[in-house]
């Protein structure tokens, strides 16, 4: 079975920018989640959808947005990025509550 | 907010020694996982606990479940070059995990 996927793996944007990533889920995983991970603050919670919906949201500004299609592949967007943005993005998969898978994440750097 | 701490942040040790992390949470969660990451990777899950005081066994790793369920920790017995990474510790509750700041262990050979 093929694990999670996320495209791309490194992105270089400058300020101001926006940025989509994309993440397909392990096949028949219908729960994606996304974490930002950085040096200082380690990983934290962005959001998670099950079923094209958003169930919980973490404490990031409106900036960063997601959403999930029907074949449960997901997409995050962070809009007017700024410098501490840069970070390690990893998208997670599970069934529901299940056990939960990580993918290799998409690394962007903000200049 | 709820919160994980993880100790130590930094571990350096040589092969063959034993050595243990610790997690300690301000509240409660439903259930805690333990995981690892290395280098341009994501993390993989290890174990989950759910019951207080349970204890978890994975080869020489043994996890350990606070019986308050707030706080948790991982042995490793005679660590070997290849347990080198990054130890994380999350606790989960209404779909997502917290995530502590995790503890870099680097087992020299």
């Amino acid at each position: 079975k093929a694990g999670v996927t996320q495209t791309p793996r490194y992105l270089i944007k400058t300020r101001g920018q926006q940025v989509t990533l994309s993440c397909s889920p392990i096949s028949g995983h219908r729960s994606v989640s996304w974490y930002q991970q950085t040096p200082g603050q380690g990983l934290q919670f962005l959001f998670e959808y099950f079923s094209e919906t958003q169930r919980n949201k973490g404490n990031f500004p409106g900036r960063f947005s997601g959403r999930q299609f029907s074949n449960s592949r997901s997409e995050m967007n962070v809009s007017t990025l700024e410098l501490g943005d840069s970070a390690l993005y990893l998208c997670a998969s599970s069934f529901d509550r299940g056990l939960i898978s990580f993918g290799p994440g998409t690394r962007l750097l903000v200049l | 907010t709820q919160l994980l701490e993880q100790s130590p942040q930094f571990l350096s040790i040589q092969e063959g020694e034993n050595l243990t992390v610790y997690c300690n949470s301000s509240s409660v969660f439903s259930s805690l996982q333990w995981y690892r990451q290395e280098p341009g990777e994501g993390p993989v899950l290890l174990v989950t606990v759910v019951t207080g005081g349970e204890v978890k066994k994975l080869k020489r790793l043994t996890f350990q479940f606070g019986d308050a369920r707030k706080d948790s920790s991982l042995h490793i017995t005679a660590a070997q070059p290849g347990d080198t990474g990054l130890y994380l510790c999350a606790g989960g509750s209404n779909y997502k995990l917290t995530f502590g700041k995790g503890t870099l262990l680097t087992v020299n050979p």
